[in-house]
């Protein structure tokens, strides 16, 4: 079935610190690949999302490009900011006959003034 | 107001009483899902629902019952609460199996069992 490693936190960074968080999946074919964020106390949010190989999804200044030959979808950005402080979590949508989509365990970022 | 809403936001309760958390969507999502956030467990699906009368369990559905006699609404009732459950609680909702559009997530339901 599908499965999706993240890498552990939680990340500390300074401000304007370049953002690396790593995802790699394993699943059947060329699935959507989705990136979430949790701020502190909501529910998660649909970041940003990729549909096929190279392609790039971008927001609010994240972006990830889905390698399938490296079957990985980091996350990144150049400049974070206090407010980015969140949980991050990757995900797969359902395979083959499921419709439970797969989450990884997600990986806390935390930025410092 | 459209979206998915969750109630309670808080809640405390003592050992051994029944307590349900509501979830209701405002888009007519056929899926439906309820997960806890416990910390190092990351998020565990209870149970989940294809549409209306379609429910099934989850990785940890022991202790809870979920109903769902409209498509808006997923009720979710902890039987008999024990200090175990005391999470966050999550619904979340998708159209089409959530394959190209993603899912939506409420602001969660803080439980603490006493």
């Amino acid at each position: 079935g599908n499965s999706v490693t993240q890498m552990e936190g939680p990340v500390t960074l300074s401000e304007e610190a370049f953002l690396t968080i790593n995802c790699t999946y394993t699943a059947t074919g060329y699935p959507s690949l989705f990136w979430y964020v949790q701020y502190p106390g909501e529910g998660l949010q649909l970041l940003l999302k990729a549909t096929k190989a190279d392609d790039k999804g971008s927001n609010k200044g994240f972006e990830a490009t889905y390698r399938k030959e490296t079957t990985s979808f980091h996350l990144e950005k150049g400049s974070v900011q206090v407010s980015d402080s969140a949980v991050y979590f990757c995900a797969l949508p359902p395979s083959g006959g499921s419709y439970i989509p797969t989450f990884g365990r997600g990986t806390s970022l935390i930025v410092h003034p | 107001d459209a979206g998915i809403t969750q109630s309670p936001r808080y809640k405390i309760t003592e050992t051994g009483r029944q307590v349900t958390l509501m979830c209701h969507q405002t888009w007519s999502h056929s899926y439906m899902f309820w997960y806890r956030q416990d910390l190092g467990h990351g998020l565990r699906l209870i149970y989940y629902s294809a549409a209306a009368d379609i429910t099934d369990k989850g990785e940890v559905p022991d202790g809870y019952v979920v109903s769902r006699s409209k498509t808006e609404n997923f009720p979710l009732t902890l039987e008999s609460a024990t200090r175990s459950q005391t999470s966050v609680y999550f619904c979340a909702s998708s159209d089409r199996a959530g394959a190209n559009y993603g899912y939506t997530f409420g602001s969660g339901t803080r439980l603490t069992v006493v």
